[in-house]
């Protein structure tokens, strides 16, 4: 089944070290999401891309930076992880950014930070 | 500030029970409604997209209305089954915004 995929289900890393989230998709969809939701908090935005072209929220901390090295993946790094960084990671897709286009989601990545 | 609010914030009913929650949001400049469910350790799956006013759009025993001029959307689930047990999210897109500004969620559990 077309489907899109987060690795790993949980991460650990320790405070400061740079970790890497990978997301991929065999949908063949042209945009790409990252999502931020910690606990009891409504999923944020950290950025989307549309087919190459990387579109950053305003309030998205410099820590955090992706790179789309082709249709199927996407990566999220976190430079320098502090520990309000801890909480699950969620990747989308959707074949074009409209107004009915409805999200494709993996099912996350929770990080915590030690 | 847009911002989306759901009710109840978590649910418990029994099996069989019909229930329903709201999502609310601002009433200017609607463009899309979005439905979505999240069982625990799966990805998050959409229910419904929504646009226009007076929208009703059902898929097996869930069900959901629109009301744009007074910014509010119902979830109904009729005879739930534990099966029906998520957190249901709503997220709401404004015409001059492309991102979605996402509700906290309503958490069900549904007791066999």
């Amino acid at each position: 089944d077309a489907m899109v995929i987060q690795n790993p289900r949980y991460q650990v890393t320790q405070f400061g070290k740079p970790v890497t989230l990978s997301c991929s998709q065999t949908l063949n969809h042209n945009v790409m999401y990252w999502y931020q939701q910690k606990s009891s908090q409504a999923p944020k935005l950290l950025f989307h891309y549309y087919d190459k072209d990387f579109n950053n929220e305003a309030d998205t901390p410099d820590n955090f930076q992706s790179r789309r090295p082709n249709t199927s993946f996407c990566f999220l790094d976190i430079r320098s992880p502090g520990l309000g960084d801890a909480a699950m990671y969620l990747c989308a897709t959707s074949p074009r950014v409209g107004f009915n286009e409805k999200l494709f989601f993996g099912s996350g990545t929770q990080l915590s930070v030690l | 500030i847009l911002n989306v609010e759901q009710s109840p914030q978590s649910l418990h009913v029994q099996e069989g029970d019909s229930t329903n929650f709201t999502c609310s949001f601002p009433s200017s400049n609607f463009y899309a409604l979005h439905w979505y469910r999240w069982e625990t350790a799966k990805s998050p799956e959409a229910l419904f997209v929504m646009t226009l006013n007076g929208d009703e759009k059902k898929k097996g025993r869930i069900s959901a209305t629109l009301n744009t001029k007074e910014g509010y959307s119902y979830l109904y689930i009729k005879g739930s089954q534990p099966e029906d047990s998520a957190t249901y999210l709503c997220a709401f897109k404004a015409g001059n915004n492309r991102k979605l500004i996402w509700g906290l969620g309503t958490s069900l559990a549904v007791n066999p």
